[in-house]
């Protein structure tokens, strides 16, 4: 089935500093890639959704110079956090729709990223 | 503005009981629904996948159903197991564009 593999799964970061997340599909191509960010037992807020080639689509009250996507390929979308503080500490995660996912245009997820900014 | 509401937001039960999770969808436009587990500081594993012009799914001991017309969904879960305890998400995917928008989830507990 569709896979999408991300990484890094976890990473504890100093505050000031910019983490890089990245999201690749492995067997299919990923002309669209949303970014969710899930706090403690809150529910996946989507941030942006990235589009191969063009500039991402960022949600109201997320800081696109903040947030950086990049799809700078069909199997490759990146997300850094700049500056990153102690608030953004949280769950990132990836999702890309596949038709292969569930036949039916269901959608592929990455495993998630922890961020902890300490 | 879709919001999707998940009832309850916890939930535990002896193992081997049957149960119910629920959820609710404000805007019935919607393109599909789908129902995710997520275990604790993981990823979504994907359960089941509505079309909107169904009106339930199954796989195994997991069948959901939807009455888009009402807004509502449910995940009913037969024979209960231990490994079933994870946080069960709702999200629904809307017709006018690509967005998935998620429910809070429900987290449930199975009491071996």
């Amino acid at each position: 089935g569709a896979v999408v593999s991300q990484h890094p799964s976890w990473v504890i970061c100093k505050s000031g500093t910019s983490v890089k997340i990245e999201c690749r599909s492995l067997d299919f191509q990923a002309t669209t890639m949303f970014w969710y960010r899930q706090f403690p037992k809150q529910s996946l807020m989507l941030m942006a959704t990235s589009n191969e080639g063009s500039k991402a689509t960022y949600e109201q009250g997320v800081e696109k110079d903040k947030f950086l996507i990049n799809h700078a390929s069909l199997t490759l979308s990146t997300l850094t956090v700049t500056s990153a503080h102690p608030e953004d500490s949280s769950f990132y995660i990836c999702s890309a729709p596949s038709l292969r996912a569930a036949a039916n245009y269901g959608y592929t997820f990455g495993s998630g990223t922890r961020l902890t900014v300490v | 503005k879709q919001e999707v509401t998940q009832i309850p937001a916890a939930l535990s039960v002896p193992e081997g009981e049957n149960l119910v999770l629920n959820c609710s969808f404000t805007d019935s436009a919607i393109y599909n629904l789908q129902w995710f587990r997520q275990d604790p500081g993981k990823g979504l594993t994907s359960l089941l996948l509505i079309q909107s012009s169904q009106r339930e799914q199954t796989s195994g001991r997991l069948n959901a159903s939807l009455d888009k017309s009402s807004g509502r969904s449910t995940l009913y879960i037969a024979a209960s197991q231990p490994g079933d305890s994870a946080t069960y998400l709702c999200a629904v995917r809307e017709d006018r564009d690509d967005k998935i928008i998620f429910g809070k989830g429900t987290r449930l507990h199975i009491l071996p």
